[in-house]
């Protein structure tokens, strides 16, 4: 009975490789999102969909590509992957786009090598 | 000046003891505010939201001072399960909706 549930959870894999996370929410919310939380543990927000449409997108390198097919799913595929790009990514969703608590999934971890 | 600023901590209590952490925000239009709970390797979970009056659930209580843009939380008698980082988040609410979260205060109960 996940209510965000992402995958894979833990990701290792070599520079300049190419991967993909996929986030599936079933709450029947309309606004999900990526975040990416550093080895800082600062949570950042990269990306935001609201019914399939792209409302935030934050400065993130364009190696990283969101795709929403419907509102129920936000998958994030990452290019040409770098040493930095090693963090926790968590996907979320809230009720709509304006000032609802948000629910996380797990996270996936990945690490580059 | 960054938007949502948080002293790290850590806070290292007692059990029992009274903690209260800030979190102060530079958006004078921020209209949505919470307070999330985030432990070891696991995501972050709503503790509470934030309300212009102020809200106590239990042992917590937040408060908001849009004058001075700072937020609360208020946690009393500390148990060892307390122990965790708590993050505040500020969305702007309107047409640049960005739910932003601070970098959390690290919170250690020890017996």
């Amino acid at each position: 009975d996940t209510a965000v549930s992402q995958t894979p959870k833990y990701l290792v894999t070599q520079m300049g490789n190419d991967k993909s996370i996929k986030c599936e929410q079933n709450l029947g919310h309309d606004t999900m999102y990526w975040y990416k939380q550093d080895s800082k543990k600062f949570l950042k927000i990269m990306f935001s969909y609201n019914n399939k449409e792209l409302i935030i997108n934050e400065t993130v390198p364009n190696r990283f590509s969101p795709k929403s097919p419907d509102k129920a799913h936000l998958n994030l595929h990452i290019n040409s992957l770098e040493l930095g790009d090693s963090a926790v990514y968590f996907c979320a969703s809230s009720l709509r786009v304006s000032g609802n608590t948000i629910y996380f999934g797990e996270g996936s971890w990945l690490t580059v090598v | 000046r960054k938007e949502v600023e948080q002293d790290p901590g850590p806070f290292n209590v007692p059990e029992g003891a009274t903690v209260a952490f800030n979190c102060t925000y530079s958006n004078s239009a921020s209209q949505s505010f919470f307070w999330y709970r985030q432990d070891c390797r696991k995501e972050p979970k709503l503790l509470m939201s934030v309300y212009s009056s102020g809200n106590e659930d239990g042992r917590f209580t937040a408060q908001l001072n849009r004058a001075s843009q700072y937020i609360s939380l208020l946690i009393r008698d500390s148990k060892l399960s307390d122990s965790a980082t708590y993050l505040c988040v500020v969305n702007l609410s309107g047409g640049s909706y960005i739910p932003t979260f601070g970098r959390g205060t690290s919170l250690i109960v020890h017996p």
